[in-house]
């Protein structure tokens, strides 16, 4: 089983929707939860950090379901420039030890 | 956010030679930068931990005299790839971790390396 699993799409959605992707990851000790986006041949740029109580940023909100090692992100009112990869990336570790895993990313693409 | 530079963004060269990438952090100094490896449509794969003053941690497959990673100051690591392959071929990721937020870590733009 990969750590971290991801449906990888593509979703395909027009302007204006919402749309949904969710995450497993395997280690139930993993402490730390975040969202990349990735543009094609560009390196990943963090686009929120998940939180236990769940939290929102703009059109985008993070949730966090510890008991079933899930996590999702909402986009709503999707633009255009929201086409990219979202990547779930989770901190295993505790005490500050930044080791990353990454899963391998959902792919979004926003048509007018 | 945190910047993180990178270079060279794209090399090209012949199997066998070697190949030398910096990473910098900016505006902050680095302790640990890490090196990722991803290859065409997969997940970016944890290479190495560099940091700085001691020995890189290389996570288990990563041919640690293959890939030779140096952290000589807090603000530089590189990592050298030796005897280039057209297997390692690859897009080649330095970070670093942020020193706000959550442990999210900032990412240098790549480095693409195509081995002939």
């Amino acid at each position: 089983r990969k750590e971290v699993e991801q449906d990888p799409g593509p979703f395909n959605v027009p302007e204006g929707a919402t749309v949904a992707f969710n995450c497993t990851y395997s280690n139930s000790a993993s402490q730390s939860f975040f969202w990349y986006r990735q543009d094609c041949r560009k390196e990943p740029k963090l686009l929120m950090s998940v939180y236990s109580s769940g939290n929102e940023d703009g059109r985008f909100t993070a949730q966090l379901n510890r008991a079933s090692q899930y996590i999702s992100l909402l986009i709503r009112d999707s633009k255009l420039s929201d086409s990219a990869t979202y990547l779930c990336v989770v901190n295993p570790f505790s005490g500050g030890y930044n080791k990353l895993i990454f899963g391998a990313g959902t792919r979004l693409a926003v048509h007018p | 956010g945190a910047v993180v530079s990178q270079h060279p963004s794209r090399v090209i060269c012949k199997s066998g030679t070697s190949v030398k990438i910096e990473c910098r952090s900016l505006d902050f100094q680095a302790t640990t930068m890490f090196w990722y490896r991803q290859f065409p449509k997969k997940s970016l794969m944890l290479m190495a931990t560099s940091n700085e003053g001691s020995k890189a941690t290389y996570e288990q497959g990563v041919e640690k005299d293959k890939f030779l990673i140096n952290h000589a100051s807090l603000t530089l690591s590189t990592l050298t790839v030796t005897s280039a392959h057209p297997e390692d071929s690859s897009f080649y990721i330095c970070s670093a971790r942020s020193v706000a937020g959550r442990g999210g870590q900032f990412f240098g733009p790549g480095t693409r390396l195509t081995v002939l």
